[in-house]
């Protein structure tokens, strides 16, 4: 069915370090990908999207490029800050349906 | 009020109580939906209401019991909970034939 993994968290890392956090997922078609952020005692933000294969969605110096090859969407940023600590939820569009599936989300902590 | 509000935003029962919880999209969207969020689970999707009509009921027992009176609201009534209902409940909305969905802060529920 369909379906999205990601890499198993907690990730720490210290300030101004690289991340990329995994995602992949089974898929008929080319459904289109998200992730999403939540903040401590928040709701889910969406960080950015790709609708179709070798898109790219950025946002917040954050980017991810849609591989139809490898069924991937990786999570990428250059240098972190302490404020993205957060968890992170990668998510696909189910096809033919008004909904998504979610990962089972990544904490991330940056320290100082 | 912008995006989707949630009340109450935290929210203590024992588990005779009956409650309700409301969610509220100021974005004009035409979905709206309920997630439940705990500690050892990810993200389950637990209703879909498209056009006012539930489009989804995912396995969810009859205590949890939700109405959509129009595009805009959404409410979940409790009744009868048990402790591991406890979770953060969220609420998201969304445009049809749009994909990505817009979420509310969540409201923290305890069940005693």
């Amino acid at each position: 069915g369909d379906s999205v993994t990601q890499m198993e968290g907690p990730v720490t890392l210290s300030e101004e370090a690289f991340l990329t956090i995994n995602c992949t997922y089974t898929a008929t078609g080319y459904p289109s990908l998200f992730w999403y952020v939540q903040y401590p005692g928040e709701g889910l933000q969406l960080l950015l999207k790709a609708t179709k294969a070798d898109d790219k969605g950025s946002n917040k110096g954050f980017e991810a490029t849609y591989r139809k090859e490898t069924t991937s969407f990786h999570l990428e940023k250059g240098s972190v800050q302490v404020s993205d600590s957060a968890v992170y939820f990668c998510a696909r569009k189910i096809q033919g349906a008004q909904k998504l599936v979610f990962g089972q989300g990544t904490r991330l902590t940056i320290n100082p | 009020e912008t995006g989707v509000t949630q009340t109450p935003r935290h929210l203590v029962m024992g588990m005779t109580n009956k409650k309700s919880l409301k969610c509220e999209q100021h974005l004009g969207h035409n979905a709206m939906y309920w997630y439940k969020q705990s500690a050892k689970k990810p993200l389950e999707l637990m209703f879909v209401y498209s056009l006012e009509e539930r489009v989804e009921n995912n396995s969810v027992p009859s205590r949890f019991s939700p109405e959509c009176p129009n595009s805009s609201h959404l409410f979940l009534h409790l009744h009868t909970l048990q402790p591991e209902d406890s979770a953060l409940y969220l609420c998201a909305s969304s445009q049809e034939g749009f994909n990505e969905q817009f979420f509310g802060p969540g409201t923290r529920l305890t069940v005693l």
